[in-house]
């Protein structure tokens, strides 16, 4: 089972449309939670992060998280052009003493004008 | 305006050659990290340090070498041990490495091509 698994998509949506991406991970033992946005050729930028259990929201962008089943959503609302990139899934865990991130294949979302 | 620099933008390399990528920030953060992005692919850790003069291998680290001599820099060697080196290479920093809650932030990034 790998670490992180992302639906590479591509996933399409017009525009004004709900965007949900999703992510499951193994390690249960994992304890914070980050979306990247990474436009093509360019790297990756923080959207949010997410440690409780439960929805966070910023602006258009909704993350909810479910650690009994290991699985972590980012919801993006009234979606726009420019939202158009690819979305990594990044999984905090206790390893050799220090935090690292565990990154996912990334979802490609493509938003139709 | 802080943030984290990385030169240069392309590099290109012959076959046999090292090639030394840098990487700077000015954030006053103790926790600095390599990865390497394929096409297609997440992104794999290589190197990464916590403190000045202090560093430890991640998942591929085979075929680079780092140092860490100042807080603000965290150069990255990629030697001619490394087989398939053509990816792109992001560095990112982060306040420190013992808390879950502390974000990575990335620098732009320099992609590297064998010839």
């Amino acid at each position: 089972q790998k670490e992180v698994e992302q639906n590479s998509g591509p996933l399409s949506v017009p525009e004004g449309a709900i965007a949900s991406l999703n992510c499951t991970y193994s390690d249960r033992g994992s304890q914070s939670f980050f979306w990247y946005r990474q436009y093509s050729g360019k790297s990756p930028e923080l959207i949010m992060s997410i440690y409780s259990n439960g929805d966070k929201e910023d602006g258009r962008f909704t993350a909810q998280l479910n650690k009994a089943s290991q699985y972590v959503s980012l919801l993006i609302r009234d979606s726009q052009p420019s939202d158009s990139a690819t979305y990594l899934c990044a999984v905090s865990r206790l390893r050799a003493g220090s935090y690292q991130l565990t990154f996912g294949k990334g979802t490609k979302l493509s938003v139709i004008p | 305006d802080g943030g984290i620099t990385q030169s240069p933008k392309y590099l290109f390399r012959k076959e046999g050659q090292n090639v030394t990528l840098s990487c700077e920030q000015n954030l006053n953060h103790d926790a600095m990290y390599w990865y390497r992005q394929d096409p297609g692919q997440g992104l794999r850790l290589i190197y990464y340090s916590q403190i000045v003069n202090d560093f430890q291998k991640g998942d591929i680290a085979e075929g680079y070498s780092v140092s860490r001599e100042k807080k603000e820099s965290f150069p990255l060697t990629v030697t001619s041990a490394q087989k398939n080196p053509t990816a792109f290479y992001l560095c990112a920093s982060s306040l420190s490495k013992t808390r879950h809650t502390d974000t990575q932030y990335f620098g732009p990034g320099t992609r590297l091509t064998v010839l």
